[in-house]
């Protein structure tokens, strides 16, 4: 399968642990996305790397939370001192280009439990 | 700010008619937009997308109109199917744009 896929799908953890997930984008693909998404909301885009340059950051992208993508292939996206406000889902996606044609395919997601 | 709204959180529809899910977006700098469909458990899939230099666009069952001097958009499903039911998320970006925009979805049900 070359979809796009995220590990651990599941991850419960307690507040103030630190927590890393991982992407593995379609191999071709040199453009890599992070959303979250929480209950009733669309996915709400994260960050942004264009092989292993992180391109673009949201505001919604605290101190807390660090993405890396070191050889341009696999991602990683860290959060420190979770809070129970990070509980989402977080959706990982990649694409190939810009404008029409930039179709951003999703992996799984991991769920993110912060008791 | 939700630049891209779905202001019908959920749609019923018989199996054999048409769908109809809407979306409305705010930025006029948005001219690339994509629906995608998502079932329990697994991500967003990618379904059709439309740019501002078209009014229409046809794959199958599936058809996106937008109307650009309304910033209005929407997705056609016909005939619809039991296995369309999800929910159905319309996103969308400038053209040299990276940031996806997604509005909140609806959810269709599709009644056999």
């Amino acid at each position: 399968d070359t979809g796009v896929s995220q590990d651990p799908r599941h991850k419960i953890t307690k507040r103030g642990q630190n927590v890393t997930f991982r992407c593995d984008p379609i191999s071709e693909h040199n453009r890599l996305y992070w959303y979250r998404q929480t209950l009733g909301q669309g996915p709400e885009f994260l960050t942004y790397f264009q092989n292993e340059a992180q391109l673009e950051k949201s505001r919604l992208l605290s101190d807390r939370f660090s993405a890396e993508r070191p050889k341009g292939s696999f991602s990683t996206l860290e959060i420190q001192r979770t809070e129970q406000g990070d509980s989402a889902m977080y959706l990982c996606a990649s694409s190939s280009g810009t404008g029409e044609g930039n179709e951003q395919f999703f992996g799984p997601g991991t769920r993110l439990t912060v008791l | 700010d939700q630049q891209v709204k779905q202001n019908s959180p959920s749609l019923s529809v018989q199996e054999g008619r048409i769908s109809i899910l809407n979306c409305d977006y705010t930025n006029s700098m948005f001219d690339y937009f994509l629906w995608y469909k998502k079932y329990p458990a697994e991500g967003p899939t990618f379904l059709i997308s439309i740019s501002s230099i078209k009014d229409k666009n046809e794959d199958g069952r599936f058809t996106v109109f937008l109307n650009k001097s309304a910033k209005h958009l929407s997705l056609h499903i016909v005939p619809s199917q039991p296995g369309d039911s999800a929910v159905y998320f319309c996103a969308a970006s400038a053209w040299a744009g990276n940031q996806f925009y997604f509005g909140t979805g609806t959810s269709l049900t599709v009644i056999p």
